[in-house]
């Protein structure tokens, strides 16, 4: 079955360091998303990336945090300067996108464990 | 604002002991509930998505409910593999549409042999 994935799964990092999480989205998917969740908190929302361009962002997505989509299958959150309270579980979803209901079926990769120190 | 409120936060079941999940929301005009597992260290695993009043979906041993206020979550003969973390999301209207997911904060069970 097709699946998401994530790369690396942990990433350990200090403070003020840019980091780049990599995802591959599964093939024909044209909805793509990150969420985080900051340990024992709920999954937040942080963007969602449509036609090459980004169709919805948190207040959580502020000037530090861009996302791209470099070629036809990888899609990538940079945080530019990284700060204590980015550390979180990052998990990037994507979703077939049919119809009406871009959000019927997201499908969630394993997730980038973060740690800023 | 849009809210999702999931109760119990925890629950402990014996093996083949039926119960429910509940799942409260408060959003302005539905366009979706969704159901998600999620395992220790993994990303939430699709189960159910409901969009009226009066839907249900089964899958295995699990059955969603929707009402205009909750939905319920129901495990009947629950087994240890069932143990996982149960989130409720509902679909939210952002600044260009209904782009984006709000999770509760789930409710952890843990089926016991």
């Amino acid at each position: 079955e097709p699946e998401v994935t994530q790369t690396p799964s942990h990433q350990v990092t200090q403070m003020g360091q840019e980091v780049i999480l990599r995802c591959v989205p599964i093939s024909n998917h044209l909805y793509f998303y990150w969420y985080r969740q900051i340990l024992g908190q709920k999954v937040e929302f942080l963007v969602s990336f449509y036609n090459n361009e980004i169709s919805e962002k948190s207040e959580i997505f502020d000037d530090q945090f861009s996302v791209e989509r470099p070629d036809g299958s990888n899609f990538t959150l940079k945080i530019r300067s990284t700060k204590l309270e980015d550390s979180a579980m990052y998990f990037c979803a994507s979703s077939p996108g049919a119809g009406i209901y871009p959000l019927e079926k997201l499908f969630f990769g394993s997730g980038t464990q973060l740690s800023v120190l | 604002e849009d809210q999702v409120t999931q109760s119990p936060e925890a629950l402990r079941l014996q093996e083949g002991e039926s119960s429910s999940l509940n799942c409260s929301y408060t959003v302005s005009g539905l366009r979706g509930l969704f159901w998600y597992r999620q395992d220790p260290g993994k990303g939430p695993e699709f189960l159910f998505t409901l969009y009226s009043a009066g839907e249900e979906k089964e899958k295995e041993r699990l059955k969603a409910t929707l009402t205009k206020k909750e939905s319920f979550l129901h495990i009947t003969a629950p087994k240890p593999e069932d143990s996982a973390t149960y989130l409720c999301a509902v679909q939210a209207e952002g600044e260009k549409g209904y782009n984006k997911l709000i999770f509760g904060a789930g409710t952890r069970l843990a089926v016991h042999p």
